[in-house]
Protein backbone atom coordinates (compact mmCIF):
# COMPACT_ATOMS: atom_id res chain seq x y z
CA UNK A 1 0.00 0.00 0.00
CA UNK A 2 3.14 2.37 -0.19
CA UNK A 3 2.80 5.96 1.64
CA UNK A 4 -1.04 5.98 0.25
CA UNK A 5 -4.19 6.01 3.11
CA UNK A 6 -8.20 5.62 2.08
CA UNK A 7 -10.54 5.66 4.71
CA UNK A 8 -12.23 4.25 5.84
CA UNK A 9 -11.54 0.55 4.87
CA UNK A 10 -15.82 -0.52 4.77
CA UNK A 11 -18.41 2.54 4.36
CA UNK A 12 -22.39 1.88 4.68
CA UNK A 13 -24.53 4.64 3.47
CA UNK A 14 -27.99 5.45 2.55
CA UNK A 15 -29.49 5.65 -0.94
CA UNK A 16 -29.77 9.68 -1.58
CA UNK A 17 -27.17 10.94 0.58
CA UNK A 18 -23.26 12.06 -0.18
CA UNK A 19 -20.46 10.56 0.74
CA UNK A 20 -16.47 11.34 0.72
CA UNK A 21 -14.07 9.07 0.33
CA UNK A 22 -10.24 10.28 1.93
CA UNK A 23 -7.58 9.32 0.42
CA UNK A 24 -4.32 10.85 1.73
CA UNK A 25 -0.33 10.27 0.07
CA UNK A 26 2.99 11.38 1.35
CA UNK A 27 5.34 9.87 -1.51
CA UNK A 28 5.14 13.73 -2.50
CA UNK A 29 3.61 12.63 -5.91
CA UNK A 30 1.84 14.92 -8.25
CA UNK A 31 -0.57 12.83 -9.60
CA UNK A 32 -3.39 11.57 -8.08
CA UNK A 33 -6.55 9.10 -9.51
CA UNK A 34 -9.13 7.86 -8.00
CA UNK A 35 -10.75 4.45 -9.52
CA UNK A 36 -13.72 2.16 -9.15
CA UNK A 37 -13.75 -1.95 -9.22
CA UNK A 38 -16.58 -3.71 -10.25
CA UNK A 39 -16.71 -7.85 -10.48
CA UNK A 40 -15.96 -8.85 -13.74
CA UNK A 41 -14.97 -5.29 -15.06
CA UNK A 42 -11.15 -3.96 -14.79
CA UNK A 43 -10.14 -0.73 -13.10
CA UNK A 44 -12.45 2.45 -14.22
CA UNK A 45 -10.77 5.81 -13.78
CA UNK A 46 -12.94 8.07 -12.23
CA UNK A 47 -11.36 11.18 -11.77
CA UNK A 48 -7.39 12.18 -11.92
CA UNK A 49 -5.46 15.12 -10.69
CA UNK A 50 -1.96 16.07 -12.33
CA UNK A 51 -1.18 18.77 -9.64
CA UNK A 52 -2.78 20.92 -7.02
CA UNK A 53 -6.01 22.62 -8.00
CA UNK A 54 -6.23 20.81 -11.16
CA UNK A 55 -8.40 17.42 -12.11
CA UNK A 56 -9.68 15.71 -15.04
CA UNK A 57 -12.89 13.58 -15.83
CA UNK A 58 -11.72 10.53 -16.44
CA UNK A 59 -13.98 7.94 -17.91
CA UNK A 60 -16.83 7.68 -15.57
CA UNK A 61 -17.01 10.62 -13.92
CA UNK A 62 -20.62 11.29 -13.56
CA UNK A 63 -22.07 11.10 -10.09
CA UNK A 64 -18.78 12.10 -8.72
CA UNK A 65 -16.50 15.20 -7.29
CA UNK A 66 -13.46 15.79 -6.48
CA UNK A 67 -10.88 18.47 -5.08
CA UNK A 68 -7.43 18.64 -5.08
CA UNK A 69 -6.67 21.56 -2.42
CA UNK A 70 -3.33 20.11 -1.13
CA UNK A 71 -0.78 18.08 -3.09
CA UNK A 72 -0.84 15.25 -0.05
CA UNK A 73 -5.01 14.67 -0.39
CA UNK A 74 -7.11 13.58 -2.96
CA UNK A 75 -10.85 13.29 -1.50
CA UNK A 76 -13.82 11.50 -3.96
CA UNK A 77 -17.31 12.67 -3.13
CA UNK A 78 -20.08 10.25 -4.20
CA UNK A 79 -23.01 11.55 -4.87
CA UNK A 80 -27.06 10.76 -4.57
CA UNK A 81 -27.00 11.43 -8.59
CA UNK A 82 -24.61 8.07 -9.23
CA UNK A 83 -26.65 5.44 -10.32
CA UNK A 84 -24.87 2.53 -8.91
CA UNK A 85 -22.67 3.82 -6.32
CA UNK A 86 -21.79 0.29 -4.27
CA UNK A 87 -18.08 -0.75 -5.46
CA UNK A 88 -14.77 -0.74 -4.41
CA UNK A 89 -12.76 2.63 -4.93
CA UNK A 90 -9.24 3.11 -4.99
CA UNK A 91 -6.98 5.90 -4.74
CA UNK A 92 -3.69 5.95 -6.53
CA UNK A 93 -0.72 8.54 -7.00
CA UNK A 94 2.30 8.38 -9.17
CA UNK A 95 5.49 11.08 -9.56
CA UNK A 96 3.57 12.43 -12.45
CA UNK A 97 0.83 11.55 -14.81
CA UNK A 98 1.92 9.28 -17.69
CA UNK A 99 3.67 6.32 -18.21
CA UNK A 100 4.73 6.67 -14.36
CA UNK A 101 4.12 3.64 -12.10
CA UNK A 102 0.98 4.35 -9.95
CA UNK A 103 0.95 3.09 -6.46
CA UNK A 104 -2.02 2.42 -4.39
CA UNK A 105 -4.02 2.39 -1.51
CA UNK A 106 -6.01 -0.15 0.63
CA UNK A 107 -9.31 0.72 -1.05
CA UNK A 108 -12.66 1.80 0.39
CA UNK A 109 -15.97 -0.61 -0.26
CA UNK A 110 -18.76 1.48 -0.15
CA UNK A 111 -21.87 -0.39 0.30
CA UNK A 112 -24.85 1.94 -0.42
CA UNK A 113 -28.49 0.29 -0.04
CA UNK B 1 -10.56 -0.14 -30.11
CA UNK B 2 -7.61 -0.50 -27.25
CA UNK B 3 -8.16 -3.78 -25.43
CA UNK B 4 -6.54 -5.75 -23.19
CA UNK B 5 -7.19 -9.28 -22.53
CA UNK B 6 -6.61 -12.31 -20.18
CA UNK B 7 -6.30 -15.86 -20.00
CA UNK B 8 -7.33 -18.07 -18.25
CA UNK B 9 -9.91 -15.95 -16.24
CA UNK B 10 -9.39 -18.10 -12.95
CA UNK B 11 -6.50 -20.72 -12.53
CA UNK B 12 -5.89 -23.48 -9.38
CA UNK B 13 -2.83 -24.57 -8.83
CA UNK B 14 -1.04 -27.02 -5.91
CA UNK B 15 1.79 -25.25 -4.08
CA UNK B 16 5.30 -25.92 -5.62
CA UNK B 17 3.79 -25.96 -9.36
CA UNK B 18 4.93 -23.30 -11.70
CA UNK B 19 2.05 -21.52 -13.89
CA UNK B 20 1.84 -18.85 -16.38
CA UNK B 21 -0.54 -16.02 -17.18
CA UNK B 22 -1.12 -14.77 -20.67
CA UNK B 23 -1.80 -10.98 -21.50
CA UNK B 24 -2.77 -9.89 -24.75
CA UNK B 25 -3.29 -6.38 -25.95
CA UNK B 26 -4.51 -4.24 -29.03
CA UNK B 27 -3.69 -1.07 -27.84
CA UNK B 28 -1.36 0.88 -30.46
CA UNK B 29 1.02 3.06 -30.00
CA UNK B 30 2.06 1.18 -27.32
CA UNK B 31 4.38 2.95 -24.27
CA UNK B 32 4.90 -0.23 -21.99
CA UNK B 33 3.08 -2.80 -20.20
CA UNK B 34 2.59 -3.80 -16.35
CA UNK B 35 1.44 -6.41 -14.29
CA UNK B 36 0.05 -6.01 -10.71
CA UNK B 37 -0.88 -7.86 -7.96
CA UNK B 38 -3.96 -7.78 -5.91
CA UNK B 39 -4.88 -9.23 -2.92
CA UNK B 40 -8.64 -10.06 -1.84
CA UNK B 41 -10.03 -6.15 -0.29
CA UNK B 42 -6.38 -4.69 -1.48
CA UNK B 43 -5.23 -2.07 -3.79
CA UNK B 44 -2.84 -3.53 -6.61
CA UNK B 45 0.86 -3.52 -6.14
CA UNK B 46 3.10 -3.56 -9.43
CA UNK B 47 5.39 -6.71 -10.01
CA UNK B 48 7.13 -5.46 -13.02
CA UNK B 49 7.07 -2.88 -15.88
CA UNK B 50 8.11 -3.71 -19.68
CA UNK B 51 8.92 -1.53 -22.16
CA UNK B 52 8.85 -1.73 -26.13
CA UNK B 53 12.74 -3.21 -25.79
CA UNK B 54 12.44 -5.66 -23.29
CA UNK B 55 11.85 -9.01 -23.56
CA UNK B 56 12.24 -10.46 -20.44
CA UNK B 57 12.00 -9.19 -16.61
CA UNK B 58 12.26 -10.86 -13.48
CA UNK B 59 11.03 -9.86 -9.95
CA UNK B 60 12.36 -13.24 -7.48
CA UNK B 61 9.75 -15.88 -8.50
CA UNK B 62 7.87 -14.19 -10.93
CA UNK B 63 8.78 -13.56 -14.71
CA UNK B 64 7.34 -11.24 -17.19
CA UNK B 65 7.84 -11.76 -20.90
CA UNK B 66 6.74 -9.19 -24.28
CA UNK B 67 6.49 -9.82 -27.87
CA UNK B 68 5.76 -6.49 -29.18
CA UNK B 69 5.55 -8.36 -32.29
CA UNK B 70 2.61 -9.84 -31.82
CA UNK B 71 1.60 -8.32 -28.81
CA UNK B 72 1.68 -10.77 -25.97
CA UNK B 73 2.46 -10.80 -22.99
CA UNK B 74 3.17 -13.41 -20.22
CA UNK B 75 3.83 -13.68 -16.23
CA UNK B 76 5.08 -17.10 -15.24
CA UNK B 77 5.15 -17.86 -11.50
CA UNK B 78 7.82 -20.36 -10.49
CA UNK B 79 7.06 -22.75 -7.38
CA UNK B 80 4.14 -21.08 -6.12
CA UNK B 81 2.97 -20.54 -3.07
CA UNK B 82 0.10 -20.18 -1.05
CA UNK B 83 0.93 -16.14 -0.29
CA UNK B 84 0.81 -15.79 -4.11
CA UNK B 85 -3.30 -16.85 -4.42
CA UNK B 86 -4.42 -13.39 -5.87
CA UNK B 87 -5.95 -11.69 -8.90
CA UNK B 88 -3.41 -10.66 -11.45
CA UNK B 89 -4.03 -7.82 -13.72
CA UNK B 90 -2.40 -6.83 -16.95
CA UNK B 91 -2.10 -3.13 -17.97
CA UNK B 92 -0.62 -1.94 -20.88
CA UNK B 93 0.01 2.25 -21.38
CA UNK B 94 -0.80 3.96 -24.61
CA UNK B 95 1.31 6.08 -25.93
CA UNK B 96 -0.68 8.64 -27.46
CA UNK B 97 1.81 12.08 -27.54
CA UNK B 98 1.09 14.15 -24.37
CA UNK B 99 -2.07 11.90 -23.42
CA UNK B 100 -0.96 8.26 -21.89
CA UNK B 101 -3.94 5.88 -21.35
CA UNK B 102 -4.33 2.86 -19.16
CA UNK B 103 -5.84 0.27 -20.12
CA UNK B 104 -6.66 -2.54 -17.68
CA UNK B 105 -7.42 -5.93 -18.42
CA UNK B 106 -9.60 -8.00 -15.91
CA UNK B 107 -7.30 -10.11 -14.53
CA UNK B 108 -6.51 -13.87 -13.81
CA UNK B 109 -7.91 -14.99 -10.30
CA UNK B 110 -5.39 -17.37 -8.87
CA UNK B 111 -6.04 -19.85 -6.03
CA UNK B 112 -2.73 -21.77 -5.03
CA UNK B 113 -3.85 -25.14 -2.94
CA UNK B 114 -1.75 -27.08 -0.17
Amino acid sequence: DGGITQSPKYLFRKEGQNVTLSCEQNLNHDAMYWYRQDPGQGLRLIYYSQIVNDFQKGDIAEGYSVSREKKESFPLTVTSAQKNPTAFYLCASSITTGADEQYFGPGTRLTVT
Amino acid sequence: KNQVEQSPQSLIILEGKNCTLQCNYTVSPFSNLRWYKQDTGRGPVSLTIMTFSENTKSNGRYTATLDADTKQSSLHITASQLSDSASYICVVIGNAGNNRKLIWGLGTSLAVNP
